[in-house]
Formats: structure tokens, C-alpha cells, sequence
């Protein structure tokens, strides 16, 4: 069984930095892409960023909100992903939620984890 | 990068009526269209990938349909278990995106 379990989730001052962790397991983690999707309070669903596997050399994407405010890195030794948010603003404020996406030619986020809570404020 | 745009943003229907929830892209995607459903304090879970293939357990009373920009979600018998919060999300380029989200309550 897919599990993936986040944390590291706090509450930070604007400016602050803040880092999550992300722990997988019924899988083989080295092979597949990681992503991270946020939620804000009463809001949508937005995609933050992927780690690539090995095979890709574990290449990242973010969207442009983030991009180099964030770092999404992972440890295949360690079954685990990590996303290092710096500079942090008060609509980083959301739950992050780890997934692991389809492995192969279908494409869809089939595994999330439970989410942990990031409140940027002062 | 590519919108998605979901419609309607809230829908109020009663047990048993058709629902249909429509998401249309700014560009062509290839089809790498999946849906989702939400419910409160839950992460979300699949229940339509490649725009019109079933996720594994999922009722056959949802559906998708839709080809090049525009695609729709279809519960043909709305049941209780239903009422949640729907989106969808393009698979196709960087940046993913989600649309808005569509809320389905008890009329």
C-alpha cells in the first residue's frame, strides 16, 4: 500500500523559512516522479512543483509563484522528498500535500498524502 | 501557460439529478485531462484520468467526455456520497494547473 507522510509544517513570520518533508513507502520510490500541491485556506488546488526520478537525474519543475523561493530536492536512500520554502509570503499560507503521480504513459496524481499546514504571519 | 476554466463554480442539485460540470482550457491538451473529487478536510481523490477513462473503483455513474480545449464531467444519478467539491487538472504542460473547482450542494 502507498503511503506518503508529510511534515514539517509551522507557523513562520513573512520573510521566514520553513522546511517539509515528505516520507514514502509501498512503492519503489527512485523510480517514480514527486510532486508537491498546496491548498490555501477555502481555496483551489495549485500545483507547486516536481522532482523528477533517477532516470531524469531528478530535474525540477515550480511554478512561477515560487520559482527561487523554493527548492523541492529528494533522497532516494531515504524514500523521502523535501520542499525548502524561503522568503515566505502570507499566501504561502495552505496545506501541502506530497503525491506521488502515475508511474508511466497515464498521467494523474493517484497517491496524496494527509497535508501539513504552513501559516505564514506575523 | 494553460487556464483551465471551470463551470459552473457552485451547483445546488437534489438526489438523482444529472450533473454535469464543464472545464475548458486555454490551449489543446492533448487530451491529459484529469478529474477529482474533494471532500472537506480530505485530500482529493481521482475520479477520471485521460478525460474519459474511469478510475478503478469509481461509480459508473461518473463520466467523462471532451477532446482538444473543452471537457465535461457527467453524475448521472447524484448520490448523497457526492456532494463535494470537483476539479480538474491538465497533465499536458508545465505548469500543471487545476481549474477553480466546482462545489456540488444539497439543494
Amino acid at each position: 500500500e502507498v503511503q506518503l507522510v508529510e511534515s514539517g509544517g509551522d507557523l513562520v513570520p513573512p520573510g521566514g523559512s520553513l522546511r517539509l518533508s515528505c516520507v514514502a513507502s509501498g512503492f519503489t520510490f527512485s523510480d517514480n516522479h514527486m510532486d508537491w500541491v498546496r491548498q490555501a485556506p477555502g481555496k483551489g488546488l495549485e500545483w507547486v512543483g516536481r522532482v523528477r526520478n533517477k532516470a531524469a537525474s531528478h530535474t525540477t519543475e515550480y511554478v512561477a509563484s515560487v520559482k527561487g523561493r523554493f527548492t523541492i530536492s529528494r533522497d532516494d536512500s531515504k524514500n523521502s522528498m523535501f520542499l525548502q520554502m524561503s522568503s515566505l509570503k502570507t499566501e504561502d499560507t495552505a496545506v501541502y500535500y506530497c503525491i506521488k503521480p502515475s508511474h508511466g504513459a497515464v498521467r494523474k496524481f493517484d497517491h496524496w498524502g494527509q497535508g501539513t499546514q504552513v501559516t505564514v504571519s506575523s | 501557460d494553460t487556464q483551465l476554466t471551470q463551470s459552473p463554480s457552485f451547483l445546488s442539485a437534489s438526489i438523482g439529478d444529472r450533473v454535469t460540470i464543464t472545464c475548458r482550457a486555454s490551449q489543446g491538451i492533448n487530451n491529459y485531462l484529469i478529474w477529482y473529487q474533494q471532500k472537506p478536510g480530505k485530500a482529493p481523490k481521482v475520479l477520471i484520468h485521460a478525460a474519459s477513462t474511469l478510475q478503478s473503483g469509481v461509480p459508473s455513474r461518473f463520466s467523462g467526455s471532451g477532446s482538444g480545449t473543452e471537457f465535461t464531467l457527467t453524475i448521472s444519478s447524484l448520490q448523497p456520497e457526492d456532494f463535494a467539491t470537483y476539479y480538474c487538472q491538465q497533465d499536458n504542460s508545465y505548469p500543471l494547473t487545476f481549474g477553480g473547482g466546482t462545489k456540488v450542494e444539497i439543494k
